[in-house]
């Protein structure tokens, strides 16, 4: 059973970048079973789609957010790195990392999300 | 760019049946999947691939697609279905999220 853990700071302030981590477990991010992918839900809004990455490393990003977005692999660490810069208050969200099944392109699994907040 | 339109709220009585639409052009032609959100939780799927039910999820959850729409049917509707539900689609490697309905059971 695949489990996905989100760490981040919590509050950045606007213009910075946004630096999250998803560690992984029961499961290695080299597989090739995954995309390894970046969900966030801005607070009472709905699901928004930021990118994901292979376990090769290609990358796909939501062309709204991608001037903006890295995803990478740290494969020793088992854990994925989203960076979004020059946030604003738009950014404000909880932010999800999930595996995209490869397959059926169906989100297996979840972490539990972290909230970041974009605030002076 | 690929748009899939859900309506914001559905409303259910107890032991009704509800329907959830997901509308997209020629969505009947691509794989969808719908996932349920309660609150202060992480999304949990309930169908994938159109119509597939994961394990744990109860045989009153089915799913249907065709022509322009996806539907969500939730049968016998329970007080513990209200949540928020989510369709989406790989298009363009790029997933796409519909904009999520609110179901009531009232």
């Amino acid at each position: 059973q695949v489990q996905l853990q989100e760490s981040g700071p919590g509050l950045v302030k606007p213009s910075q970048t946004l630096s999250l981590t998803c560690t992984v477990s029961g499961g290695s991010i080299s597989s090739g079973d995954y995309y390894w992918s970046w969900i966030r839900q801005p607070p009472g809004k709905g699901l928004e789609w930021i990118g994901c990455i292979s376990h090769t490393g290609n990358s796909y990003y939501n062309p709204s957010l991608k001037s903006r977005i890295t995803i990478s692999l740290d494969t020793s660490k088992n854990r994925i790195s989203l960076k979004l810069t020059s946030v604003t208050a738009a950014d404000t969200a909880v932010y999800y990392c999930a595996a995209l099944d490869y397959g059926d392109f169906l989100f297996d699994y979840w972490g539990q999300g972290t909230l970041l907040t974009v605030s002076s | 760019s690929f748009e899939l339109t859900q309506p914001l709220s559905v409303s259910v009585a107890p032991g009704q049946t509800a329907r959830i639409p997901c509308g997209g052009d020629n969505i009947g032609t691509k794989i969808v999947h719908w996932c349920q959100q309660k609150p202060g939780q992480a999304p949990v799927v309930v169908i994938y691939r159109d119509s597939s039910r994961p394990s744990g999820i109860p045989e009153r959850f089915s799913g249907s697609n065709s022509g322009n729409t996806a539907t969500l049917t939730i049968s016998r509707a329970q007080a513990g279905d209200e949540a928020d539900y989510y369709c989406h689609v790989w298009v363009s490697n790029t997933v796409i999220f519909g904009g999520g309905t609110k179901l009531t059971v009232l």
